[in-house]
């Protein structure tokens, strides 16, 4: 079965510094990864997503995640973090022979401070 | 691009009372649909998917069921409410490259 570890809660950091929100995963066969974002009280919006190819995906607001295969982890990165960044982050593994159903991690609050 | 409705934006219930919670999409035809429910705060959790009209596979036991009567009409029902149904529902479905694109969500309080 398919799961997926966000082993922070929350994440605090300050404006301006690099932001990282972790994830891990256990799936049989090749995983199709993706990091969701939620704002306050709105919908699950897309960020990114590993499929195949090159491990660093560039996604929306200047995020990005590496795939590694050997750690089977997905960090989501930002460079340089804004308050507007605050939110609830989820990560998601599928794989195709499971109908592409997402597992979903529990999630981690990022709080940007000013 | 697909665009999904979901509604009520919100919803009050007394305990026992039924639920009915529509999702409908637009944009593709022949769409994976999902329902999730959000703890408050917390995580997601997969309660059914569709991959057909009347074809439903339920994730978890528990008090709601779901039906599919067209192709891009899910619905979320349930014949009496418990105070643990009360949540965030997410309407969801399946776009080009695998990802998952969502409705605002439900916010269902059960009293």
């Amino acid at each position: 079965a398919q799961s997926v570890a966000q082993p922070e809660d929350q994440v605090n950091v300050a404006e301006g510094n690099p932001l990282t929100v972790k994830c891990t995963y256990s799936v049989s066969g090749n995983p199709y990864l993706f990091w969701y974002v939620q704002y306050p009280n709105r919908g699950l919006q897309f960020l990114l997503k590993y499929i195949t190819g090159d491990n660093l995906v560039k996604g929306s607001y200047g995020f990005e995640a590496e795939f590694n295969k050997s750690q089977t982890s997905f960090h989501l990165k930002k460079p340089s973090a804004l308050v507007s960044d605050s939110a609830l982050y989820f990560c998601a593994v599928s794989f195709k022979a499971a109908g592409n159903k997402l597992t979903f991690g529990g999630g981690t609050r990022v709080l940007v401070k000013p | 691009s697909q665009t999904i409705h979901q509604w009520p934006a919100t919803l009050v219930q007394p305990v026992g009372s039924p639920l009915s919670l529509e999702c409908t999409v637009e944009g593709t035809s022949n769409p994976n649909l999902y329902w999730y429910r959000q703890a408050a705060g917390r995580g997601l959790q997969l309660l059914f998917y569709s991959v057909g009209i009347g074809q439903i596979s339920s994730e978890v036991p528990q008090n709601l069921s779901a039906s599919r009567p067209q192709d891009r009409q899910f619905i979320l029902s349930s014949k009496k409410l418990l105070l643990s149904d009360s949540g965030f529902y997410l309407c969801a479905c399946t776009g080009l490259g695998e990802k998952l694109f969502f409705g605002s969500g439900t916010q269902l309080s059960v009293l």
